[in-house]
């Protein structure tokens, strides 16, 4: 069974870092890419970054570019989000997401991320 | 970017009835590869988004086939037929053509 279960909720305030971690189980993790969507409170899904199975590539959303890293450790199934210069906006349930062609076929249960001073 | 737009933005159905959720794209989806990446997705209240089709109208594994999907180009449509309770809660549509990766603003299923 495919099991994807984030890690590193919490509180923060602006202008500060954070990282979230995903741990993937269930199918070979470093076959695949890996993404990272975000849903603001009662907002629909924005997908802000994809990371190919190998790490050679790596894409992100224009909202998130230049202050947000994704990446992978393949040998402990584990994808992470690294996040600086957070802002009110950034306030958010992230989820990671396996990929499967461009399509998301499996989604973590999500973890709350808030930023407010 | 292309901008998905997802009509009607919500829906109320009797269980048993049909739906249909249309999603249009500011863009083709075709991709160079002659592939369209058009997904459904289904959000149940308080859970994780679900695939539901890829490929436009490929069911994903263990999806009834009471959801059906269709389209080319720009416009594309989710049926939904013999609604039942479990099917309640927000759509989206996504396209995998391009990057940035969108989704349509979503479309919630309620009851009537």
């Amino acid at each position: 069974e495919v099991q994807l279960v984030e890690s590193g909720e919490g509180l923060v305030q602006p202008g500060s870092s954070m990282k979230l971690s995903c741990v993937a189980s269930g199918f070979t993790f470093s076959n695949y890419g890996m993404n990272w969507i975000r849903q603001a409170p009662k907002k629909g899904l924005e997908w802000i970054a994809l990371i190919y199975y190998d790490s050679s590539s790596k894409y992100y959303a224009d909202s998130v570019k230049g202050r947000f890293t994704i990446s992978r450790d393949n040998s402990k199934n584990t994808l992470y989000l690294e996040m600086n210069s957070l802002r009110s906006e950034d306030t958010a349930m992230y989820y990671c997401a396996k990929q499967d062609g461009p399509a998301f076929d499996y989604w973590g249960q999500g973890v709350m991320v808030t930023v407010s001073s | 970017d292309v901008v998905m737009t997802q009509t009607p933005v919500s829906l109320s159905v009797s269980l048993g009835g049909q739906v249909s959720i249309s999603c249009r794209s500011s863009q083709s989806l075709v991709h160079n590869n002659g592939n369209t990446y058009l997904s459904w997705y289904l959000q149940k209240p308080g859970q994780s988004p679900q695939l539901l089709i890829y490929k436009v109208s490929n069911r994903f594994s263990g999806i009834s086939d009471r959801f059906s999907g269709s389209g080319s180009g720009t416009d594309f449509t989710l049926k939904i037929s013999r609604v039942e309770p479990d099917d309640l809660g927000v759509y989206y549509c996504g396209q995998g053509t391009q990057y940035p990766r969108t989704f349509g603003g979503g479309t919630k299923l309620e009851l009537k």
